[in-house]
């Protein structure tokens, strides 16, 4: 079985600082690890994707994230935040096959202060 | 390429009565989920179509919820009786064996009232 657990509910960060997005997983098999974002009331957006290739994995809109199999960790950065990122964003995580549901953690919600 | 697409994009309904959702998957791909977004949460599966076949339905409520992909293309998801705690996103998303993707729909907003 697979889970993820996302470390904050909530982040808030000001304009122009990192942002940091927590995330664990567990897998009974080898994972391929997303990160989707959802704006208010839009639909799920995939901003990367780890599928055993590199462990660094660059997204959209200046994201990436870093998988860590010792630490079951695929945390999500950016250098630096945009009023546009302000979000639900989503670690999923899944065993791929072509065919195999996405595990959703509870999400977190990302604040930008300006 | 079209993405996936679901209709309606918003349901208000009262409560007791049936209301349904479809979902036309990308072209070719034989996979096709449908999820449920409760508020402030994230989605969860309620079923999983291979084709036409239905492998994976742990997670619905069959008592009042069905679904069905007649021809392994578009599916329809339904309730019946809708209750107030079914208000959610239904989320429809299809995936590929030949590439690292999954397609998520727009989603129905469903207000049951």
């Amino acid at each position: 079985a697979q889970s993820v657990t996302q470390l904050d509910s909530h982040v808030s960060v000001s304009e122009g600082t990192p942002v940091l997005l927590r995330c664990n997983y567990s897998s009974s098999y080898s994972p391929s690890l997303f990160w989707y974002v959802q704006h208010p009331n839009k639909g799920l957006q995939l901003l990367l994707k780890y599928t055993s290739a590199a462990t660094l994995v660059k997204g959209i809109n200046g994201f990436e994230a870093e998988f860590k199999k010792s630490e079951t960790s695929f945390h999500l950065t950016k250098p630096s935040a945009h009023m546009s990122d302000a979000a639900e964003y989503f670690c999923v995580v899944s065993v791929w096959t072509g065919n195999t549901p996405l595990v959703f953690g509870k999400g977190t919600r990302l604040s930008v202060i300006a | 390429e079209a993405g996936v697409v679901q209709s309606p994009r918003y349901k208000i309904i009262e409560k007791k009565q049936p209301v349904a959702f479809w979902c036309n998957p990308i072209s070719g791909h034989n996979t096709l989920y449908w999820y449920r977004q409760n508020l402030g949460q994230g989605p969860e599966l309620l079923i999983r179509y291979e084709n036409e076949e239905a492998v994976d339905d742990s997670q619905l409520p069959k008592d009042r919820f069905s679904a069905e992909r007649l021809k392994g293309v578009d599916s329809t998801l339904k309730i019946q009786p809708a209750e107030l705690g079914d208000s959610a996103v239904y989320l429809c998303a299809s995936s590929s064996a030949a590439n690292y993707g999954y397609t998520f729909g727009s989603g129905t907003r469903l207000t049951v009232v």
